[in-house]
């Protein structure tokens, strides 16, 4: 596609529910990133991915947070027993190896 | 990665020129100094990059001195449209990275 796709653009769940939010990246482009951004906050680093591994996980915030990337392309962000302190933006993003970041819209993630 | 610091935030009117500072003191020398602007329920959006000097494409120019240690981002003839988030970011160049951001500043250009 044109541009980073995620979906849903909006997701509303009860506590303790698991979620799976989805990133699309722009073809060809071989990494990938999750952010999260809280309301009013700055983006927080999650997780990166270069092909179908995560060399870099350092930022997702338990271990109730996991994702994954198939073929090089499609990633999925878990979730598990969501809390009410999950609930934020969270953002894709991809690029080639080198060079400018291009994000999503976001999942808009609401924990009642 | 070098921190930085900006103004929280800044307002100005439209058709004026709006020059956003940003400070990171321990720039090092392989790190380029990255902008990128947020308008609400949008993802960041990159704006310039540059080492040294100055850069300019059409959105914005980029100015940095001699010693790195800070950076101006210039907007011409700011509009409406440009009332968002702008976020300074050093980082490495080549490689991933990360991007950290701050909190940015938060620009209103008002009528």
């Amino acid at each position: 596609g044109a541009g980073v796709s995620q979906s849903p653009s909006n997701k509303v769940t009860e506590k303790g529910k698991d979620v799976e939010l989805r990133c699309d990246p722009i073809s060809g482009h071989t990494a990938l990133y999750w952010y999260r951004q809280s309301l009013g906050q700055g983006l927080e680093f999650l997780i990166y991915f270069q092909g179908n591994s995560a060399p870099d996980k350092s930022g997702l915030p338990s271990d109730r947070f996991s994702a994954e990337r198939t073929g090089g392309s499609v990633s999925t962000l878990t979730i598990q027993r969501t809390q009410q302190e999950d609930s934020a933006v969270y953002l894709c993003a991809s690029s080639l190896f080198t060079g400018g970041k291009y994000f999503g819209a976001g999942t808009r993630l609401s924990v009642l | 990665l070098a921190k930085t610091t900006q103004p929280i935030s800044m307002d100005s009117y439209e058709g004026q020129e709006v020059n956003i500072t940003c400070s990171h003191n321990n720039i090092a020398t392989n790190d380029y100094i990255t902008w990128y602007q947020q308008f609400p329920s949008q993802g960041p959006r990159f704006i310039i990059q540059g080492y040294k000097t100055k850069v300019t494409n059409e959105v914005a120019s980029l100015f940095i001195p001699a010693d790195r240690k800070s950076s101006t981002l210039s907007l011409p003839r700011v509009s409406l449209s440009d009332t968002a988030v702008y976020y300074c970011l050093v980082v490495l160049s080549g490689g991933y990275n990360k991007l950290i951001f701050g909190a940015g500043t938060r620009l209103a250009v008002h009528p």
